[in-house]
């Protein structure tokens, strides 16, 4: 059974870098999509972007100055930094598994709130 | 970016009901449409991919349908743990975009 497992700090000062980690386990983290997904208290979902264990990423536009998504297969995880947050970034930041690129999320992390504030 | 509308925002029915949720995207996305069903503090969970394709796992009440640019998700008799937010999503092009969100609240 494939699991994911995010993990970071809570709370990040703003003009500072948000940094996560989702842990895959059950699975090879090879031949997917990885993806970040968040989700701001109350409101719907965003994609943020993914990365492929070849290296290749892709970002939502609305973000791409300021996000960066690596997979590290050795460790079977893959991370988010998002530099210069604003209180804007508040969100429940979830990881999640893309097994060919036209169809869904069917794996997802548990989610981490990750709270800007100074 | 390809804009997704969902309708209606939400709705109240009862157990036992027949309810259909629309989503439409703002240009052709074949069959590229994805489900979700979210709880209040869990993460979503894929239902329906491509359009009409049960995830593995999902109880049959589920069904979902369209092509193009308008697609339904259908659940045919309402279960008690059916109550929750319901996404859509495109995974035509990126960025990947969902829609609002339709919560089916209790009647």
């Amino acid at each position: 059974q494939v699991q994911l497992q995010e993990s970071g700090p809570g709370l990040v000062k703003p003009s500072e870098t948000l940094s996560l980690t989702c842990t895959v386990s059950g699975g090879s983290i090879s031949n997917y999509y990885w993806n970040w997904i968040r989700q701001p208290p109350g409101k719907g979902l965003e994609w943020i972007g993914y990365g492929y264990h070849s290296g290749s990423t892709n970002y939502n536009p609305s973000l791409k100055s300021r996000v960066t998504i690596s997979v590290d297969t050795s460790k079977n995880q893959f991370s988010l930094k998002l530099s210069s947050v604003t209180a804007a970034d508040t969100a429940v930041y979830y990881c999640a598994r893309n097994p060919h690129s036209g169809m869904g999320f069917d794996y997802w992390g548990q989610g981490i709130l990750v709270t800007v504030s100074s | 970016d390809i804009q997704m509308t969902q309708s209606p925002s939400s709705l109240s029915a009862s157990v036992g009901n027949r309810v259909t949720i629309t989503c439409r995207a703002s240009q052709s996305i074949s069959n590229y449409l994805n489900w979700y069903q979210q709880k209040p503090g869990k993460a979503p969970k894929l239902l329906i991919y491509v359009a009409s394709s049960l995830q593995s796992g999902v109880p049959s009440r589920f069904s979902g349908s369209g092509s193009g640019t308008d697609f339904t998700l259908t659940i045919s008799s309402l279960q008690p743990e059916d109550f929750a937010t319901y996404y859509c999503q495109q995974s035509y092009s990126t960025p990947r975009t969902f829609g609002q969100g339709t919560k089916v609240e209790i009647k």
